[in-house]
């Protein structure tokens, strides 16, 4: 079954506790991306790859770090993590955006990160 | 001001109404726009992916891009209970690796 599989699900930790939230698609997809949702301020844009060993900041990349070193994996690193970094997360991949062929995102199904 | 505009609702319909889900935006060199449903603890789903301006059918949806009023729209015919779900409009431009979403409509279709 094709999907982006987010691990973990749920984690609560301590401010300054570095964690990583692994992200893995089974898709053969170049561009992977991380996203945050938050009320009101709805998806904004981490950092997204276009390719491996290719990362490129989003709209608010603060207080992350990425890294692709194979096609599968995008995991997100929160090196000291804040109580503002509280939020639900998504990893997303597409087969490619190269020159305009622009395709369609697929989510996984979040990870919902407490920072106290 | 935001990239992304869209009404959060809620919005609550019965059942086999027309829905009308929109969003405004700001920057003229978006081209390419889509429609993603989320359900309670899950991850937005692909529902419509469009190209520059004009319509989009598939079943009951169909999206409309007017890109000279900077407007998307996304309409549900015969809704169904199983419709009910945040609706998230997306867009990005040319080079496509960067995409900026509303914050979600919250429909309810009551049966």
């Amino acid at each position: 079954e094709a999907q982006v599989t987010q691990n973990p699900r749920y984690l609560i930790t301590v401010t300054g506790k570095k964690l990583t939230v692994t992200c893995s698609q089974n898709m053969n997809h170049e561009y992977m991306s991380w996203y945050r949702q938050d009320p009101g301020l709805g998806l904004r844009q981490i950092y997204y790859s276009m390719n491996v060993e290719v990362t490129d900041k989003g709209d608010v990349p603060e207080g992350y770090k990425v890294s692709r070193k194979e096609k599968r994996n995008f995991p997100l690193i929160l090196e000291s993590p804040s109580p503002n970094q509280t939020s639900l997360y998504f990893c997303a991949s597409s087969l490619s955006v190269r020159g305009g062929s622009n395709q369609p995102q697929h989510f996984g199904d979040g990870t919902r990160l407490s920072i106290l | 001001q935001k990239e992304v505009e869209q009404d959060p609702g809620p919005l609550s319909v019965p059942e086999g109404a027309i829905v009308s889900l929109n969003c405004t935006y700001s920057n003229s060199a978006f081209q390419y726009f889509m429609w993603y449903r989320q359900y309670s603890r899950k991850g937005p789903e692909l529902l419509m992916y469009t190209y520059s301006s004009g319509n989009k059918e598939d079943g009951r949806f169909t999206a409309q891009v007017d890109k000279s009023s900077k407007y998307i729209s996304l309409f549900i015919r015969d809704s169904q209970p199983s419709d009910s779900a945040t609706y998230l409009c997306a867009m990005s431009g040319r080079t496509g690796n960067q995409f900026y979403f509303g914050t979600g409509t919250s429909l309810t279709v009551i049966p």
